[in-house]
């Protein structure tokens, strides 16, 4: 699975928008990048993922690049409860061997008033 | 649905004791596993299951054994724990290219 490279921290104003940046310069084509986040002390959450369209969903937005070589997560209006560690993972939507997630340490989201 | 569930939700072992944590899912779903998360770490997966009587290992199986005897269930053994195990531990399931729903979680403390 190709590896990803996030910022290890990032703080944002409740209300505003908040646009996680992902690094995933060696994924292949055949590979989703998909968004968890974990709040604390609980177990991960599924957020959105997507191959190479933009992709919209009830909690976030997924902008990927053209060359599919970077993304962002947008959470468009941030609250308290955004508080979390974000995951970005890079893996092939069939992995044959089971439904394998490689976690990386995430970017620490603090959202504040 | 309940989802997925695990118990205990702490536990306290010595060195050496063995145990099982329990890990059960309503979600007619294929794909279970393990993952372990060490503190200030990413998790880390121990074991997993793409159906009943199949598992295989993860990144870090050394010292945990599991079974898949049924759909819903996939428990974790220790065999003879060490403080080095002193982890949360996760448990997961999906589908076969679905998203994974995780478990609440079980600290675990090797003393």
């Amino acid at each position: 699975d190709a590896k990803t490279t996030q910022p290890p921290s990032m703080d944002c104003a409740e209300g505003r928008a908040a646009n996680l940046p992902c690094n995933h310069s060696t994924i292949s084509g055949n590979e989703y990048v998909y968004w968890y986040r974990q709040i604390h002390s609980q177990g991960p959450q599924y957020i959105i993922h997507g191959l190479k369209n933009n992709e919209t969903n009830e909690m976030a937005s997924l902008i990927i690049t053209e060359d599919r070589k970077s993304s962002t997560l947008i959470l468009p209006h941030a609250t308290l409860r955004d508080t979390a560690v974000y995951y970005c993972i890079v893996r092939p939507l069939f992995t044959g061997g089971g439904n394998k997630l490689t976690f990386g340490t995430g970017t620490q989201l603090k959202v504040e008033l | 649905n309940a989802g997925v569930t695990q118990t205990p939700k702490f536990q306290v072992l010595k060195t050496g004791q063995s145990m099982t944590l329990q890990c059960a899912q309503d979600m007619n779903h294929e794909y279970m596993s393990w993952y372990r998360q060490d503190p200030g770490m990413g998790l880390r997966l121990i074991h997993y299951s793409v159906g009943a009587g199949i598992t295989d290992q993860g990144e870090v199986p050394n010292g945990y054994n599991v079974s898949r005897s049924t759909t819903e269930d996939f428990p974790l053994r220790l065999l003879s724990a060490a403080p080095s195990q002193t982890s949360v531990y996760f448990c997961a399931s999906g589908s076969s290219t679905d998203t994974q729903y995780f478990g609440p979680g079980t600290r675990l403390t090797v003393l």
